[in-house]
């Protein structure tokens, strides 16, 4: 079992869809949650940064992390094209140095 | 902006011939990371540095080596890159308790 699962998509919305993004992971012990977002051709891009359970809004982004299911979810408002990417969840371990394990990412196309 | 910059962003070697990617940064973070990603994966990392102290992955190859001559400075050395070797080379930067940022990568493709 891979310790970060993640649909990789693709996922098709039509804009200002709600979208639902989701991962889930298998180690209790990891607690620093986040969510990137890379365009093609580009470095992935920090959205969201969130610890333990609970969630975490930032403009049409929500994030959700449920320790009790290891599952971690991101929600994204009234989608829009320029959200076309792929979405990448991740999960810090290694203490002091940061380090991070990578879902598989979701490509994401929101369809004018 | 303070930011994470990698030169070249596109790199073309042949097999074989020895190739260096740059990474430099002005977020003065004291880790600096090198991944691998290919199509449609996640990064995968290959080694990091811990201010001086180079920490490598169990499963990365011979072939790839790094040198951090100061804070703000990291390199990815391909010793003798094979076509499986083609792929986007990332660099990342953090500190204690700040999320890990992200240059824009250097896409190599090997002739």
């Amino acid at each position: 079992q891979k310790e970060v699962e993640q649909d990789p998509g693709p996922l098709s919305v039509p804009e200002g869809a709600i979208v639902s993004l989701n991962c889930t992971y298998s180690n209790s012990a990891f607690q620093y949650f986040m969510w990137y977002r890379q365009y093609s051709r580009k470095g992935p891009e920090l959205l969201m940064y969130t610890y333990s359970s609970g969630n975490k809004e930032d403009g049409r982004f929500t994030a959700q992390v449920d320790k009790s299911s290891k599952y971690i979810s991101l929600f994204i408002r009234d989608s829009q094209p320029s959200d076309s990417a792929t979405y990448l969840c991740a999960i810090r371990y290694g203490g002091a140095t940061n380090k991070l394990i990578f879902g598989t990412g979701t490509l994401l196309a929101v369809q004018p | 902006d303070a930011m994470v910059i990698q030169n070249p962003r596109y790199q073309v070697t042949q097999f074989g011939k020895p190739v260096t990617l740059s990474c430099s940064q002005t977020l003065n973070h004291n880790v600096m990371y090198w991944y691998q990603q290919k199509s449609s994966q996640a990064p995968k990392l290959l080694f990091h540095y811990y201010d001086k102290d180079f920490n490598n992955e169990a499963d990365t190859p011979d072939n790839f080596q790094s040198r951090r001559p100061n804070t703000s400075f990291c390199f990815l050395d391909i010793r003798s890159p094979g076509l499986g070797d083609a792929a986007m080379y990332l660099c990342a930067t953090s500190s204690l308790s700040q999320p890990q940022h992200f240059g824009d990568g250097t896409r190599l493709s090997i002739l």
